[in-house]
């Protein structure tokens, strides 16, 4: 079965902090994506990559910068939290288009407050 | 950038009842529109999901019905028991991206 991992699970940071959420999968997969999840949104696509090195904006990508290391790492940046940054933070990752399966694997979500 | 609106947003059923969720989306050229469960305290996982080439597709007690003309997909889910209670998202996605666009979800609770 696909895995993500996430950490850390739950931060609680000040205005102004700096934060740093990381994603590791080990399913080999080409694409990794971070979400945000607020009610009333549902899920809300910030960054995504398509392998190391690679970065494409989101949907929502204000206020967050993405760096993805290796096919296995992808990290969330939050340089200057806000309290509008508070958030449940999922990572997925997926095959590329054509390798006959667009399923995205979510992990365990990262709850983000920012006081 | 891309939009889906799901209705409703909140959904109570009797148990053994039927559930209907309906999505609708703009762009034309959408060609992939998956359903996402997510349980209470869970991470959203795939239940199923239909191409454009397709206008319905069935598994188990879950239908998905694709309308391309009316840019509207909906999903079924029939003989509802307590542990289909759930929050349920619909997505999309255009030409060969992997790019998903999610709708805002739907509560689901099916009473006993």
């Amino acid at each position: 079965e696909a895995a993500v991992t996430q950490s850390p699970r739950n931060k609680v940071t000040v205005t102004g902090g700096n934060v740093t959420l990381s994603c590791r999968q080990t399913n080999s997969h080409n694409y990794m994506y971070w979400y945000r999840q607020d009610t009333g949104h549902g899920l809300r696509l910030i960054h995504y990559s398509y392998g190391a090195g690679n970065l494409q904006i989101g949907d929502v990508p204000d206020g967050y910068k993405a760096t993805r290391t290796t096919q296995e790492d992808f990290f969330l940046l939050l340089e200057l939290a806000s309290p509008s940054q508070t958030s449940l933070y999922f990572c997925a990752s997926s095959d590329a288009p054509g390798g006959g399966s667009y399923e995205q694997y979510f992990g365990p979500g990262t709850r983000l407050t920012v006081l | 950038g891309e939009q889906v609106e799901q209705l409703p947003s909140i959904l109570r059923v009797q148990e053994r009842s039927s559930a209907s969720i309906n999505c609708t989306y703009e762009n034309s050229a959408s060609n992939y529109f998956p359903w996402y469960k997510q349980e209470p305290g869970e991470n959203p996982k795939l239940i199923i999901d239909i191409r454009s080439n397709m206008e319905r597709k069935q598994i188990q007690g879950l239908i998905v019905l694709l309308d391309k003309k009316a840019k509207r997909f909906s999903l079924h889910i029939t003989d509802t028991q307590p542990a289909d209670s759930a929050m349920y998202f619909c997505a999309m996605a255009t030409g060969g991206n992997n790019k998903l666009t999610f709708g805002q979800g739907t509560v689901l609770s099916v009473i006993p």
